[in-house]
């Protein structure tokens, strides 16, 4: 399973673009590179997955250099609901192993 | 949007005792999984489930720990002789394909203390 390592926390005002970067550097071939939102006291949330060049959703961007041994969760525009922690995950779920293994994420603080 | 849900959202039990977590899959998915996160750390895989019966577990689920699919539509996750340790939030997630791209949808979570 590729390490993941990611920073512990960010800070950021209303409406400023944030970008958090993950890396990977063992990311396999078959791997997907996968970001989920935790808000306190919920479950973990799906925001977009990736496995190469640049995916792009309602929610947000996630670009993925040609190397694949880094990812960066871009987030338009944040609002102080986006206050939240972002995982970022590795791994390839079509080989039976289906576990998500989450690290300790980046936790986001947007303030007005 | 279709949503799990999960009951109790808060459990107190005795340590010692018995506790039977709920979880209600969305309706057309076919994997299920339990995770759970003690306060301030990671989330952690328990266990998946699929085609009634267990297709991996972590080493937290011990003989201790048991699923079940009751009837076809609830997901549950009984503790027996529940440890002080097991006090955590319980996340109970399903996914619909066996996909690379497949995603995994949490629950609310169960709050269980034991005291």
């Amino acid at each position: 399973l590729a390490k993941t390592t990611q920073p512990i926390s960010m800070d950021s005002y209303e409406g400023q673009e944030v970008n958090i970067t993950c890396s990977h550097n063992n990311i396999a071939t078959n791997d997907y590179i996968t970001w989920y939102q935790q808000f306190p006291s919920q479950g973990p949330r799906f925001i977009i997955q990736g496995y190469k060049t640049k995916v792009t959703n309602e929610v947000a961007s996630l670009f993925i250099p040609a190397d694949r041994k880094s990812s960066t969760l871009s987030l338009p525009r944040v609002s102080l609901s986006d206050t939240a922690v972002y995982y970022c995950l590795v791994g390839d779920w079509d080989t039976g192993r289906r576990a998500l293994t989450f690290g300790s994420g980046t936790r986001l603080q947007v303030q007005p | 949007e279709p949503e799990v849900t999960q009951t109790p959202s808060h459990q107190v039990t005795q340590m010692g005792q018995e506790v039977i977590l709920r979880c209600v899959p969305i309706s057309n998915h076919l994997y299920f999984y339990w995770y759970r996160q003690i306060l301030g750390q990671k989330v952690e895989f328990l266990v998946s489930f699929y085609n009634n019966e267990i297709s991996e577990k972590s080493e937290i689920f011990d003989d201790r720990f048991s699923v079940e699919r009751p009837d076809g539509s609830n997901f549950t996750l009984k503790i027996r002789s529940t440890k002080l340790e097991d006090s955590a939030m319980y996340f109970c997630a399903s996914s619909a394909t066996s996909g690379k791209t497949d995603t995994q949808y949490f629950g609310p979570g169960t709050r269980l203390t034991v005291l």
